[in-house]
């Protein structure tokens, strides 16, 4: 298996436009967490699902972050409008039912200028 | 407080020492605790997790949990270079709920 894939692993854009990240996990995981991680403020969790369906998105910034699962295969992030403050990495990973291990992605460095 | 709490560091240690590592946490209903290590640029990868308290060891590493006292810690054995990163502890709050809430990390330098 290729692991979690991320897209893109870079972004660069302006302030007010609207953000999508992209999430491929592992075949066969049940869990789909969103991370994100500054200098600041370590590693946060954004949101996770479980077999598709939202579990806890109290991690959610505010109203303009918004995340998807349609299917077991595919997560979107999106941010709209992005401000600066939202610059950071942001990671997805994935859990099969009944493992402990976590599987990141490579992460999307996200720069809002 | 924070729910995780790590020292940012940095921790030098000379090659061939044992590092230790060290977490607090505040939620006494933590069920899980794990340790990843962060190259950086890199994502996080899982090196242990530990349930009980006492010790757990696997090859150079040993995780040591005590419950009474919500500390968590990692000993790295015979430390080298390529031990140089980020170490991020992690809990979970209860097996059903599978979301990990992660410390701040403590980044260690192993000094040739």
């Amino acid at each position: 298996d290729a692991g979690v894939i991320q897209s893109p692993r870079h972004e660069v854009t302006e302030m007010g436009q609207e953000v999508t990240l992209r999430c491929k996990p592992i075949s066969g995981h049940d869990y789909l967490f969103w991370y994100r991680q500054t200098m600041m403020r370590g590693l946060e969790l954004l949101i996770y699902f479980n077999n598709n369906v939202p579990i806890d998105d109290s991690g959610m910034p505010e109203d303009r972050f918004s995340a998807k699962m349609p299917n077991a295969s595919f997560s979107t992030l999106k941010i709209q409008p992005s401000e600066p403050r939202d610059s950071a990495v942001y990671f997805c990973a994935s859990i099969r039912q009944g493992n402990t291990e976590a599987f990141f992605g490579q992460g999307t460095r996200l720069t809002v200028v | 407080q924070k729910e995780v709490e790590q020292n940012s560091g940095p921790l030098s240690v000379p090659e061939g020492a044992i590092a230790s590592l060290n977490c607090t946490y505040s939620d006494r209903g933590s069920q899980s605790f794990f340790w990843y290590r962060q190259y950086s640029g890199k994502s996080p990868e899982l090196i242990m997790f530990i349930y009980s308290n006492g010790d757990k060891e696997d090859g150079r590493f040993t995780a040591q949990l005590n419950k009474a006292s919500q500390y968590v810690s990692l000993l790295i054995r015979d430390s080298q270079p390529s031990d140089s990163a980020t170490y991020l502890c992690a809990v979970n709050r209860d097996t059903g709920r599978r979301a990990l809430t992660f410390g701040s990390g403590t980044r260690l330098q192993v000094q040739p």
